[in-house]
């Protein structure tokens, strides 16, 4: 079955700086990639998503990059804001038109942002 | 709408009784999950159905877990008997069919303590 790997586990910034995070998929089949944000107390929400026919997607101050080649997608947030810190969730799934949307979750990023 | 509904927020029991946890998805949504998280093992996948009928259960983690969804608005996940590897937050999550939208929409998680 898929793989998800999520790196770093914890990320510390600065309000203001950037973040990375970075995941690895073992299926070459998977072709959509959704990403996570679950504030304390409450379940995750989604954020963004990038399906395989896109290189990258933006929306604001996220952003999510996918490499099909190398089997990784990064999510990149610019312009920390104290509001942003979270446990991020990356994800992969294989979703045939006929299936349902089984989702394979990486082990999360738990972001703080120093004020 | 309230988005998906979980019941109880929390959950103590002692070992060896029996927990029910309740889950009422998003009018419309044809598809619902049970996660399991913890610190060690991350976001886990129990079981998904597809309209009411349950289509992966290999996520289930042994014969002390089951679960059922009578109708389009209504599963429940129990546990019988419960052990104290059992404590977790339990996510109900439900999404619209393929080919319209992939997000899945989590609950805000019971929280079950095993004794």
């Amino acid at each position: 079955g898929e793989n998800v790997e999520q790196h770093p586990s914890t990320l510390s910034v600065q309000e203001g700086d950037s973040a990375v995070i970075k995941c690895t998929y073992s299926d070459s089949a998977s072709n959509y990639f959704p990403w996570y944000k679950q504030e304390l107390g409450k379940g995750p929400q989604l954020i963004i998503d990038i399906r395989s026919n896109v290189g990258e997607k933006k929306d604001q101050r996220i952003a999510v990059t996918l490499n099909k080649t190398a089997k990784h997608f990064s999510l990149h947030i610019t312009e920390t804001q104290p509001e942003d810190s979270a446990v991020y969730f990356c994800a992969a799934s294989f979703r045939p038109e006929a299936a349902g949307n089984k989702l394979t979750f990486g082990g999360g990023t738990r972001v703080l942002v120093k004020p | 709408d309230a988005g998906v509904i979980q019941s109880p927020r929390h959950e103590v029991t002692e070992m060896g009784q029996e927990v029910t946890l309740r889950c009422k998805p998003i009018s419309g949504h044809d598809y619902l999950f049970w996660y399991r998280q913890t610190m060690m093992r991350g976001l886990e996948l129990l079981i998904y159905f597809n309209n009411n009928v349950p289509i992966d259960d290999s996520g289930m983690p042994e014969d002390r877990f089951s679960a059922k969804m009578p109708n389009a608005s209504f599963s429940t996940l129990k546990i019988q008997p419960s052990e104290p590897r059992d404590s977790a937050v339990y996510f109900c999550a439900s999404s619209f069919r393929p080919g319209s939208d992939n997000e899945q929409f989590f609950g805000p998680g019971t929280r079950l303590t095993v004794l």
